[in-house]
């Protein structure tokens, strides 16, 4: 069975500190882990995914087999990453589609 | 272009009612999906929808819930004699057929049930 961990449900930092979000996850097999985001009264969105390996709004996340985590990472953090945070385990459905299981997430607060 | 819709945004019910949850995908979205969130949990897939085939309901949680989608586009999550362990928000998503893994979503039903 798949399973995604975010230990923390609560990470405050203050502005220009770095963050770091954890993930880990088990799965018997070659894992895709995503990060989503769900913003102050916004719909939960895609924030990156490890195969692309990019860093989006200065955020890096690394895939680790042998330590099976996938942690969300930013050098500075600014007051516009307060959010809450998902980390998410790709598994495939019968017909093709992603069947998504997600952490049970981290809210992320940024302090001045 | 317009994004996941879905409709209520918050729906309220006594227990044993039967819901409607409804869901307007991305236009050109061929698999759509639902999800369920509920208090303090992550999201938890409930059901997976691809262009008209049969739908992957391994993630539906009793008999008491059951989704349709007609003409491939619009999708309706219906749970029976509702619990109030179903209070929760429940999320559909759609992703295009040209591949890639994004799921889009949508803003979600919060469902209460008293």
């Amino acid at each position: 069975a798949q399973r995604v961990t975010q230990p923390e449900k609560l990470l405050s930092v203050f502005k220009g500190a770095p963050v770091e979000l954890k993930c880990n996850y088990s799965y018997s097999g070659s894992p895709e882990l995503f990060w989503y985001v769900q913003y102050s009264r916004q719909r939960l969105q895609l924030l990156l995914r490890h195969i692309s390996r990019e860093s989006i709004k200065g955020f890096t996340a690394d895939l680790n087999k042998g330590e099976t985590s996938f942690h969300l990472k930013k050098p500075f953090a600014q007051e516009e990453d307060s959010a809450m945070y998902y980390c998410a385990l790709s598994g495939r459905l019968s017909g093709g589609g992603n069947k998504l299981t997600f952490g049970t997430g981290t809210q992320l607060k940024v302090e001045l | 272009g317009a994004g996941v819709s879905q409709s209520p945004s918050n729906k309220v019910t006594e227990k044993g009612k039967d819901v409607e949850l409804r869901c307007d995908p991305i236009s050109g979205h061929t698999a759509l999906y639902w999800y369920r969130q509920s208090l303090g949990q992550g999201l938890e897939f409930l059901i997976y929808f691809q262009g008209n085939s049969a739908p992957d309901k391994s993630g539906l949680p009793s008999d008491r819930f059951s989704a349709e989608r007609t003409g491939g586009s619009v999708s309706t999550l219906t749970i029976q004699r509702t619990q109030q362990e179903d209070s929760a928000v429940y999320l559909c998503a759609s992703s295009p057929p040209w591949g890639g893994d994004e799921q889009y979503f949508g803003p979600g039903t919060r469902l209460t049930v008293t």
